[in-house]
């Protein structure tokens, strides 16, 4: 069954450095997707990046940008230049026969 | 934008009642997914649909727990005399096709936020 663990339940952060959040995953698709959403205090779920599994390079959006491990089946998001506008509950996913399986998340809270 | 849209964005129901959440996909898209969230917690998947027919049913709880799709209208998740355990944030995505693989993003609506008294 696929998994997906994210060990720091909350990170502060100061303004303007660099933050990385941790992923880990267990699947035994041989193709996949990894997936992160952002889910500000209004709730709302917002896609920020995507790595599929047979993609030679990491996926960069903007100041995010995807550390993908895939022999230590790991997805680490990568946030440059942190805003306080980041402060977000940040969750990884996986795909899996149409459905996206989560992990716990990780409270990001940047201080200025 | 025509994003995924959900209403109400609140719902406040007693012990009983029914509730009816509603889910209208992204322009172009004829797959729609239903999650639900807990408080402190990831989302966790109920049921993948598609115009007219249910795919994946495998996280919907047996009971009172329902899903349509039809072929006019948005898609609608209903759940027939609540409890107070059914209390949560209820969220539709939708894609352009079935995410399995390297394929499609599901994006996400603001999803509805269920409160049981």
């Amino acid at each position: 069954a696929q998994k997906i663990t994210q060990t720091q339940p909350g990170m502060f952060v100061q303004e303007k450095e660099a933050v990385t959040l941790d992923c880990t995953y267990d699947t035994s698709d041989p193709s996949y997707g990894l997936f992160w959403y952002k889910q500000p205090s209004s709730g709302e779920m917002i896609f920020l990046i995507y790595q599929g599994s047979y993609d030679q390079q990491n996926a960069t959006e903007g100041r995010y940008s995807l550390n993908f491990q895939k022999a230590r089946k790991s997805a680490n998001l990568v946030i440059s230049a942190s805003q306080l506008g980041d402060s977000a509950m940040y969750f990884c996913a996986i795909n899996s026969n149409y459905q996206l399986i989560w992990g716990a998340g990780t409270k990001l809270i940047i201080k200025p | 934008n025509a994003g995924v849209m959900q209403n109400p964005r609140h719902l406040v129901r007693r012990r009983g009642q029914e509730a009816r959440l509603r889910c209208s996909p992204m322009k172009g898209h004829s797959h729609v997914y239903w999650y639900r969230q807990l408080p402190e917690e990831g989302l966790k998947f109920m049921v993948y649909l598609q115009k007219e027919n249910i795919i994946d049913e495998s996280g919907m709880p047996k009971e009172r727990f329902s899903a349509e799709f039809p072929k006019e209208g948005p898609s609608i998740l209903r759940i027939q005399q609540v409890v107070r355990g059914d209390s949560a944030a209820y969220f539709c995505a939708s894609s352009p096709r079935g995410t399995s693989g390297d394929t499609d993003t599901q994006y996400f609506g603001p999803g509805t936020r269920l409160t049981v008294l």
